[in-house]
């Protein structure tokens, strides 16, 4: 089946550093991207997504290219704040029509100092 | 309003118990799901219903029934609680791709 790999963490950054989260997948067809956020002790979020090759989804001031020619789509932001802190996933939805469901990295903590 | 709604957002028991847990969405999505998050925050689906017809059982065990009344409403049952039960499980909704998540129900299991 589909997969996601995303970079283990956990990251520990400075305020206002640059942020890269690697993500890369495995898939037979071309699916939807997402990046999905978790804050502490909250449910997950939708941060942004992408449904075909060279979208760019963007949102808060991440963004991630859904790159078709090394099956990837990393998040990046360029100036990372405190608030910033919490679990990213990266996901795929695999399936059509009323069946898909998500495949999930294995998420990764970003902790941004002051 | 909240879109995709979760009860209880705790629940603490001992092995060998029956529980629930609740899940609604007030979004008109057709398709709900239960995922699971494990210590290790790592997340797996459980089950998908499609206007209240199971589409997706991601071998889970028979303990785990979800039964959904209506549309908007996708509930779990588990039986015979276990210690490997414990983790958080998410319900969320969809229309196309994209799905929105509730809050989570934390389920410890002593």
């Amino acid at each position: 089946g589909d997969s996601v790999t995303q970079m283990e963490g956990p990251v520990t950054l400075s305020e206002e550093a640059f942020l890269t989260i690697n993500c890369t997948y495995t898939a037979t067809g071309y699916p939807s991207l997402f990046w999905y956020v978790q804050y502490p002790g909250e449910g997950l979020q939708l941060l942004l997504k992408a449904t075909k090759a060279d979208d760019k989804g963007s949102n808060k001031g991440f963004e991630a290219t859904y790159r078709k020619e090394t099956t990837s789509f990393h998040l990046e932001k360029g100036s990372v704040q405190v608030s910033d802190s919490a679990v990213y996933f990266c996901a795929l939805s695999e399936g059509k029509g009323g069946s898909e469901k998500l495949v999930f990295g294995k998420g990764t903590k970003l902790t941004v100092n002051p | 309003d909240t879109a995709v709604s979760q009860t209880p957002k705790y629940l603490v028991t001992q092995m060998g118990n029956d529980k629930s847990i609740k899940c609604e969405q007030n979004l008109g999505h057709d398709t709900m799901y239960w995922y699971k998050q494990d210590s290790k925050k790592f997340l797996k689906i459980m089950f998908s219903y499609n206007n209240k017809e199971l589409i997706i059982n991601e071998t889970v065990p028979n303990r785990f029934s979800p039964k959904s009344p209506d549309k908007a409403h996708l509930n779990l049952h588990i039986n015979s609680l276990e210690l490997g039960d414990s983790a958080v499980y998410f319900c969320a909704s969809s229309q196309v791709a994209e799905q929105f998540f509730g809050p989570g129900t934390r389920l410890t299991v002593l």
